[in-house]
């Protein structure tokens, strides 16, 4: 079945440090895949999103994330977060136009 | 600004008594899906329409049933609330094609008394 996994539950972080969340997906074929976040009391927005081309993505608010089709991993990074990325993180993935499949998110709290 | 919206943000109900959630989008996406959330878990894809074609998952609960009567409006209708149901409800549209994201309304949470 198709999935997507998630390994971190909670991330605590201070201020300026770099951020790296974790994502695998199983998927056979062409996978869509993307990073979702949710503000506190907002809705999900998108941040970046893979369809083909280019492995490294760049998303909005200084985040990227490459697909590594060997490990069938797609990566959040930013190099230093503020604490206004405190928030949950989601990675979703679909394959041709199949609904979005979530993983259980990831939820980074920035201290400064 | 187009969007997804959710009313209510908040709805209580009382243990069996059925409620209904609405959805509108003013985006004119011809896919529009309900994903259903509980604390600390993946948002879980209920049901999905392609413009009026009704997609069930097949391990969602026949008390959970899905409304489309218009491209902008989309019902949830809950039969039956158990207090298992307590959660957020999420609803997004998406235009059909492989690849498009997806948007979403603010949610509803659900509370069963």
């Amino acid at each position: 079945a198709q999935s997507v996994s998630q390994h971190n539950h909670h991330v605590i972080l201070s201020e300026a440090a770099s951020l790296e969340l974790g994502c695998n997906y199983s998927y056979g074929g062409t996978v869509n895949l993307f990073w979702y976040v949710q503000y506190p009391g907002q809705h999900l927005q998108l941040l970046l999103k893979y369809f083909s081309g280019d492995p490294l993505v760049k998303g909005i608010k200084g985040f990227e994330a490459e697909f590594i089709k060997s490990k069938f991993s797609f990566n959040l990074r930013k190099p230093s977060v503020q604490w206004s990325d405190t928030a949950e993180y989601f990675c979703a993935a679909s394959s041709g136009n199949t609904p979005l499949v979530f993983g259980k998110g990831t939820r980074l709290s920035v201290i400064a | 600004d187009a969007m997804v919206i959710q009313n209510p943000r908040y709805q209580v109900t009382q243990f069996g008594k059925p409620v209904t959630l609405s959805c509108s989008q003013t985006l004119n996406h011809n896919v529009m899906y309900w994903y259903q959330q509980k604390s600390s878990q993946a948002p879980k894809l209920l049901f999905h329409y392609y413009d009026k074609d009704f997609n069930n998952e097949a391990d969602t609960p026949d008390n959970f049933q899905s409304r489309r009567p218009n491209t902008s409006f989309c019902f949830l209708d809950i039969r039956s609330p158990g207090l298992g149901d307590a959660a957020m409800y999420l609803c997004a549209t998406s235009t059909y094609g492989g690849g498009t994201e997806a948007f979403f309304g603010q949610g509803t949470r659900l509370t069963v008394v």
